[in-house]
């Protein structure tokens, strides 16, 4: 069981814009505590997508971004690619174990 | 650019150990917090350990805690995992992983991950 709850899945058509929901509380994104979002290619190592402050590392498109209230924050691909089949993951910090990952969401590109 | 080159791993049975290391280049390692990240197949990603940048703290998952050691060689940019009493639960690929903060007790946010290296405990 996941600190941050995140949906499975999702799964849109090329072009279409898809959001990922990171639900947490108040040990962690609700308590103020940035989130990051890491994406996952297959057979591969995480990669740092969007940090704290919404910025995204060089080199990672601008269809990708994100945003946070609360307790919450999401992730959106506005212009999904082929080449966004991935598992994206959110991140906080907690103050009971230190760091809460969400379960991870599988984007498919219809 | 920063690089993360991990070693180590493999199969082992129930009640045994192995060290995993990460070698680490293209930015000032002695400088910055280190971490372990794990994923079992199939699964998403558990954080497993953090090394302040001069080693002179650690912090464990609570639930990997006493079976787990986390260190580093300065001299030698490179961190370690020592694992013990692995169990069959452990299988899994590690990942080092560095912190984003500058010196500091660490953030606990990544900003650069190794490759992987999988570990495989079979009773």
């Amino acid at each position: 069981q996941s600190v941050l709850t995140q949906p499975p899945s999702v799964s849109g058509a090329l072009g279409q814009r898809v959001t990922i929901s990171c639900t947490g509380n108040s040990s962690n994104i609700g308590a103020g505590y940035d989130v990051f979002w890491y994406q996952q290619l297959p057979g591969t190592a995480p990669k740092l997508l969007i940090d704290g402050n919404a910025n995204r590392p060089s080199g990672v498109p601008a269809r990708f971004s994100a945003s946070k209230s609360g307790a919450s924050a999401s992730l959106a691909i506005n212009g999904l690619q082929g080449e966004d089949e991935a598992d994206y993951y959110c991140q906080s910090y907690d103050s009971s174990v230190r760091v809460a990952f969400g379960g991870g969401t599988k984007v498919t590109v219809l | 650019q920063v690089h993360l080159v991990q070693s180590g791993g493999g199969v082992v049975q129930t009640g045994g150990s192995l060290r995993l290391s990460c070698a680490a280049s293209g930015f000032n390692f002695r400088t910055y917090g280190m971490h372990w990240v794990r994923q079992a197949p199939g699964k998403g990603l558990e954080w497993v350990a953090f090394i302040r940048y001069d080693g002179a703290v650690q912090f464990y998952s609570e639930s990997l805690k006493g079976r787990l050691t986390i260190s580093r060689d300065n001299s030698k940019d490179t961190l370690y995992l020592q694992m013990d009493s692995l169990r069959p639960d452990d299988t899994a690929t590690y990942f080092c992983a560095k912190d984003i903060g500058y010196f500091g007790s660490g953030n606990f946010y990544f900003d650069s991950w190794g490759q992987g290296t999988l570990v495989t405990v079979f009773s």
